[in-house]
């Protein structure tokens, strides 16, 4: 059983441009949710997808958007950066919307500098 | 809204002294509790978790329990091994909308010496 991955692992962006990340969810797990976790912070919660529907968000602004594929993978997209972007963007995945109530599996997290 | 709140850090040991990250939380619902670790350069591991008050998490010998009266899951070892060093996080998972939505703490780095 393959766990969450996570697609790059490191990219620098310059301030204005737009970034894709990507996730690709644990084995049988239809739930995937994103998180930006700032130097020396905790994970902040920026949405949740439930078969490909966005069903949670947090408080993040509209230019960061997401999909969910038929697939159950997933993108995070980040229009407009901002030098405040720079974070680690974690993805995590669990069987089912009510399965978070028992924990979710992270992938390692993509590191994005923004200069 | 909800809420987690823990012990700052860094906490620094001695190898086999005793652990305590302290972890209260304030939240509108009946939350899961949890503590994650996360070690340096990766993503986040689920440590051990609670669902309900008065039940008592346990992995690897860190064990917390969920105490409601006192809003506390506080994380303790018996004795820490320098392998233990990472930085811990305490989280609640609260039902919004249908789905179970994770609140985090900032995080307690723990040190481990020899």
């Amino acid at each position: 059983e393959t766990g969450v991955t996570q697609s790059p692992t490191h990219l620098i962006k310059t301030r204005g441009q737009q970034v894709t990340l990507r996730c690709s969810s644990q084995s049988g797990h239809n739930t995937v949710s994103w998180y930006q976790q700032a130097l020396g912070q905790g994970p902040q919660f920026i949405f949740q997808y439930y078969r490909e529907e966005e069903n949670g968000r947090g408080n993040f602004p509209p230019r960061f958007s997401g999909l969910q594929f038929p697939n159950y993978s997933s993108e995070l997209n980040v229009n407009a950066l901002e030098l405040d972007d720079s974070a680690l963007y974690l993805c995590a995945s669990s069987s089912s919307a009510t399965t978070g109530k028992y924990g979710y599996t992270f992938g390692s997290g993509t590191r994005l500098t923004v200069v | 809204g909800d809420s987690v709140t823990q012990m700052e850090g860094p906490v620094t040991l001695s190898e086999e002294a005793f652990l305590t990250i302290n972890c209260t939380y304030t939240a509108t619902g009946y939350p899961s509790l949890f503590w994650y670790v996360q070690y340096p350069g990766e993503g986040l591991q689920l440590l051990l978790k609670a669902t309900k008050a008065d039940d008592k998490g346990s992995n690897k010998g860190f064990e917390a329990t969920y105490r409601k009266e006192t809003t506390s899951f506080h994380l303790e070892k018996g004795s820490v091994q320098v392998s233990d060093s990472a930085v811990y996080f305490c989280a609640l998972s609260d039902l919004r909308g249908g789905s179970y939505i994770p609140t985090f703490g900032r995080g307690t780095s723990l040190i481990v010496h020899p």
